[in-house]
């Protein structure tokens, strides 16, 4: 089974600019969630998404946003870039919920978008 | 949502089994124990995940005490691509997907 894919793989704005960075869940997982990875601040929480509907949101400003297709795959834009926006973009999915088996429902992580924000 | 407690950094050598244990004092009852793998510039790659008393697979063991107030993950005969930053985590399952990382444990394994 394929794992969780992102697009692309690496990308280089400039401050003010938007950005749109995809993934693709797992075949069969609803939920996708989104983290931010800088060497200060570590792994954050985004959001998540489950039946194209966000479900949880961390503590992000509104620049940050997120959907969800029908076929779960996702997508994250973040709008008027700021140097401090550069970072390691990764999405997890997992099956959300729909297990039979709570301890089943883990998350995956893709292999992440690296922004640069110059 | 419980916060987790492990060591910044573990030195092993080859061939050796670590352990790296994490405190969760305040685990709820509904909360399951995690560790994720993470090489620089990946994602993290999930490792194990346990409830209680031990799970075992392929890659490591998850020790945990029958308070839950901590875990150990253990891996047996490290080598040097197990160099990476070990993360413990606790989550409440279902309805809650969203996963709070520290800052890990960052395992440099010696030849």
């Amino acid at each position: 089974k394929a794992g969780v894919t992102q697009t692309p793989r690496y990308l280089i704005k400039t401050r003010g600019q938007q950005v749109t960075l995809s993934c693709s869940p797992i075949s069969g997982h609803r939920s996708v969630s989104w983290y931010q990875q800088t060497p200060g601040q570590g792994l954050q929480f985004l959001f998540e998404y489950f039946s194209e509907t966000q479900r949880n949101k961390g503590n992000f400003p509104g620049r940050f946003s997120g959907r969800q297709f029908s076929n779960s795959r996702s997508e994250m834009n973040v709008s008027t870039l700021e140097l401090g926006d550069s970072a390691l973009y990764l999405c997890a999915s997992s099956l959300g919920g729909l297990s039979n088996s709570l301890s089943t429902d883990t998350q995956y992580f893709g292999p992440g978008t690296r922004l640069t924000v110059l | 949502l419980a916060k987790t407690t492990q060591p910044i950094s573990m030195d092993s050598y080859e061939g050796q089994e670590v352990n790296i244990t994490c405190s969760h004092n305040n685990i709820a009852t509904n909360d399951y124990i995690t560790w994720y793998q993470q090489f620089p510039s990946q994602g993290p790659r999930f490792i194990i995940q346990g409830y209680k008393t031990k799970v075992t697979n392929e890659v490591a063991s998850l020790f945990i005490p029958a308070d839950r107030k901590s875990s150990t993950l253990s891996l047996p005969r490290v080598s040097l691509s197990d160099t990476a930053v070990y993360y413990c985590l606790v989550w409440s399952g279902a309805g809650s997907y969203q996963l709070t990382f520290g800052k890990g444990t960052k395992l440099s394994v010696i030849p």
